[in-house]
């Protein structure tokens, strides 16, 4: 089945660093989304990628969607305490008529002030 | 506007018991899903439904039935808890199949002795 790897799984770093983590997959994805989980919280959408090598920014946050349309890779800039969280890649299928998503594992991103 | 809300918060099971988690979404969107999220998988779909009345099932449906009889409502249980099924659930729901964001709830941490 579908399925999107992470990497890393986790991250420790200072705050004020920036952040680069990736998602790939063995299949095409035509879109490419980025959750955040805050602690205690459900996922929360970040950025939508739709296009092939498109790049989007949310605030501090840029992701950009892969030209081979397998990968995805969020960065984060001169990080702060409030981005300590979970940061899930996501990309929707069709199956049966029925539109879901498939979750990267997640990278733990933990930030020592 | 609530979005998307979830009872209980937290629930502790023997196993064998039994019990039901409930969904509830104020969007009046057509698609909802319950995902279980365990330590370093990511989330995985248990069960969705495309509308009120109709249920299908997701990546890991052994142990747990759904029940979508009124559209903002969507039931998750578990008829014999088992430690298997000790992870935190959460409920999302899409207002159609070509809207990729999914909203997600704050998560019921189940833990099954």
């Amino acid at each position: 089945g579908q399925q999107l790897n992470q990497s890393p799984q986790s991250m420790f770093i200072q705050e004020g660093e920036d952040v680069s983590m990736n998602c790939t997959s063995s299949s095409i994805f035509n879109t490419w989304l980025w959750y955040k989980q805050d602690p205690g919280e459900g996922p929360v959408l970040l950025i939508a990628l739709y296009k092939a090598g498109e790049l989007t920014s949310n605030g501090r946050l840029t992701a950009q969607f892969g030209i081979t349309r397998k990968d995805s890779f969020l960065n984060i800039s001169a990080s702060i305490p409030s981005d300590v969280g979970i940061y899930f890649c996501a990309g929707p299928y069709l199956i049966q008529g029925a539109q879901k998503l498939v979750f990267g594992q997640g990278t733990r991103l933990t930030i020592n002030p | 506007n609530a979005g998307v809300t979830q009872t209980p918060k937290f629930r502790v099971l023997k196993t064998g018991q039994s019990m039901t988690l409930l969904c509830a979404q104020d969007m009046n969107h057509e698609y909802m899903y319950w995902y279980r999220q365990d330590p370093g998988m990511g989330l995985r779909l248990i069960h969705y439904s495309v509308g009120e009345g109709t249920t299908a099932k997701g990546e890991v449906p052994d142990g747990y039935n759904v029940s979508r009889l009124k559209k903002q409502n969507f039931l998750l249980g578990l008829e014999s808890a088992a430690p298997s099924q000790t992870s935190v659930y959460f409920c999302a729901s899409t207002p159609s199949w070509v809207t990729d964001t999914q909203y997600f709830g704050p998560g019921t941490r189940l833990t099954v002795l």
